[in-house]
């Protein structure tokens, strides 16, 4: 079992829906990242979590750390947000750990006009 | 907020030659760099963590003196693929961890991709 899980994998929708990414993660941590990449490779950080919500324009992100696990929610999706998502956990252990980061598998989204 | 940057954005090269990445920090103080390689369609898988003026931590199953890292300031670390060949052709990104923004985590940069004919 991987220690961070994404889910869905694929998520289609329609422009102007609201988008659910889930992100459960097996280890103690001091901080989860959500990430976009878009189709030319680039990588966007979009929240860094240790607790509670954070909100950016139209997304949302919440990390609920009794229960290990964080979303991310797109309001009023658009075309332009069709990207990977990635949620990436770095460890407790912190810089004893060289501060690295987990991946999950990462979540395709495709927002159709 | 910070700005990691990438030189080149893309490279193709033949097999057999070296092929130099660099990663710059623009306007923060980087503590720690990370790199990290993508095939397509997968998740990204850390090569290498480097601490500026020390010599790098690899991860398991990555060649050292293939893959050479040098870290030599706190905004500036480059990645070597030596004697490159076609397996090695992937998506290189470096990631910059810094204690001393706000932020307080990493930057990503945007990428680099590589081609071995």
């Amino acid at each position: 079992k991987n220690e961070v899980e994404q889910s869905p994998q694929n998520l289609t929708a329609q422009e102007g829906e609201f988008i659910t990414i889930n992100c459960s993660y097996s280890v103690g941590i001091s901080a989860l990242h959500w990430l976009q990449q878009h189709p030319g490779g680039g990588i966007v950080s979009l929240f860094m979590l240790s607790s509670g919500k954070k909100k950016h324009g139209r997304l949302i992100a919440t990390i609920n750390i009794q229960e290990k696990h964080s979303s991310l929610h797109i309001t009023a999706s658009h075309p332009r947000d069709s990207a990977v998502y990635i949620c990436a956990v770095r460890s407790r252990g912190g810089e004893a750990a060289g501060n690295k980061l987990t991946f999950g598998g990462g979540t395709r989204v495709l927002v159709k006009p | 907020g910070a700005v990691v940057s990438q030189h080149p954005s893309w490279v193709i090269c033949k097999s057999g030659t070296s092929v130099k990445i660099e990663c710059r920090s623009l306007d923060f103080q980087a503590t720690t760099m990370f790199w990290y390689r993508q095939f397509p369609k997968q998740s990204l898988m850390l090569m290498a963590t480097s601490n500026e003026g020390s010599k790098a931590t690899y991860e398991q199953g990555v060649e050292k003196d293939k893959f050479l890292i040098n870290h030599a300031s706190l905004t500036l670390s480059t990645l070597t693929v030596t004697s490159a060949h076609p397996e090695d052709s992937s998506f290189y990104i470096c990631s910059a961890f810094s204690r001393t923004t706000a932020y307080n985590e990493q930057f990503f940069g945007p990428g680099t991709r590589l081609t071995v004919l």
